[in-house]
C-alpha cells in the first residue's frame, strides 16, 4: 500500500483568510515533503519533515507554514497568501533511510489552491 | 551540482506501438537513484520506474522498462504496447543517496493516438 492522502482537493481562498492543507500516510514511512507545483512545471520543493523535525526549507515565504504534529500526519497552514501562490501543492512521503528503496517518494494526489 | 535533462517537452505514439521517453543527468555523485514518474490530468505523480545506480541490470516493470547507461548518464523509458492509460507528463528525477532532495527534469508530455 502506498497511499497519501491530501485533503481537500480543491481550495480557493481570498488573501486575508486563514486555511490549512491536510496529508497523512499509513505506510510508515519518516519523512514527508511539501512540493508547490505550477501548470507543465515540475514540483518545487518546500519542506522536507524527517522524523517529524524539519529537515529542509526552500527559503519559503513565511506566509506558508508547515507542521508535522507525528509520523502519519503533515500540515501547511496559509495565511495572507498573494494570487501568485495559486497552484497544485503535493504532499509526499518516503522511507528517509539509506536502505532498500532509498529515499524514494510517494505522492498524494494533490490540493488545487486558487487564491483570489 | 545535479541537473537533469529531458530533451523532448512532447511525444506522440500510436495505440500498442512503443515508445522511448529520453533523460540524462549529470552528477558526480557515485551512489544515487533514478525515477521515472508519471502524472496523467487528474494530476497524481505515480512512480513508474526506480534504478538504483550500483545496480547494472536494467529495471522493467510490467509494460515500463529503463536503457540505463552510467557512463554515458542516459536514462531513457521505453513504453511497450502504449495505452491510452499511458497518456500523461512523464518527468525523470534523481536522487543522490543520503539526500531527501529529487531534482526533476522539465517532463515531456506523451500522447497516445487511438
Amino acid at each position: 500500500d502506498t497511499e497519501v492522502t491530501q485533503t481537500p482537493k480543491h481550495l480557493v481562498m481570498g488573501m486575508t483568510n486563514k486555511k490549512s492543507l491536510k496529508c497523512e500516510q499509513h505506510m510508515g514511512h519518516r519523512a514527508m515533503y511539501w512540493y508547490k507545483q505550477k501548470a507543465k512545471k515540475p514540483p518545487e520543493l518546500m519542506f522536507v519533515y524527517s522524523y517529524e523535525k524539519l529537515s529542509i526549507n526552500e527559503s519559503v515565504p513565511s506566509r506558508f507554514s508547515p507542521e508535522c504534529p507525528n509520523s502519519s500526519l503533515l500540515n501547511l497552514h496559509l495565511h495572507a497568501l498573494q494570487p501568485e501562490d495559486s497552484a497544485l501543492y503535493l504532499c509526499a512521503s518516503g522511507i528517509g533511510t539509506s536502505g532498500r528503496g532509498g529515499y524514494t517518494q510517494y505522492f498524494g494526489p494533490g490540493t488545487r489552491l486558487t487564491v483570489l | 551540482a545535479q541537473t537533469v535533462t529531458q530533451s523532448q517537452p512532447e511525444m506522440s505514439v500510436q495505440e500498442a506501438e512503443t515508445v522511448t521517453l529520453s533523460c540524462t543527468y549529470d552528477t558526480s555523485e557515485s551512489d544515487y537513484y533514478l525515477f521515472w514518474y508519471k502524472q496523467p490530468p487528474s494530476r497524481q505523480m505515480i512512480l513508474v520506474i526506480r534504478q538504483e545506480a550500483y545496480k547494472q541490470q536494467n529495471a522493467t516493470e510490467n509494460r515500463f522498462s529503463v536503457n540505463f547507461q552510467k557512463a554515458a548518464k542516459s536514462f531513457s523509458l521505453k513504453i511497450s504496447d502504449s495505452q491510452l492509460g499511458d497518456a500523461a507528463m512523464y518527468f525523470c528525477a534523481f536522487g543522490a543517496s543520503g539526500t531527501y532532495k529529487y531534482i526533476f527534469g522539465t517532463g515531456t508530455r506523451l500522447k497516445v493516438l487511438a
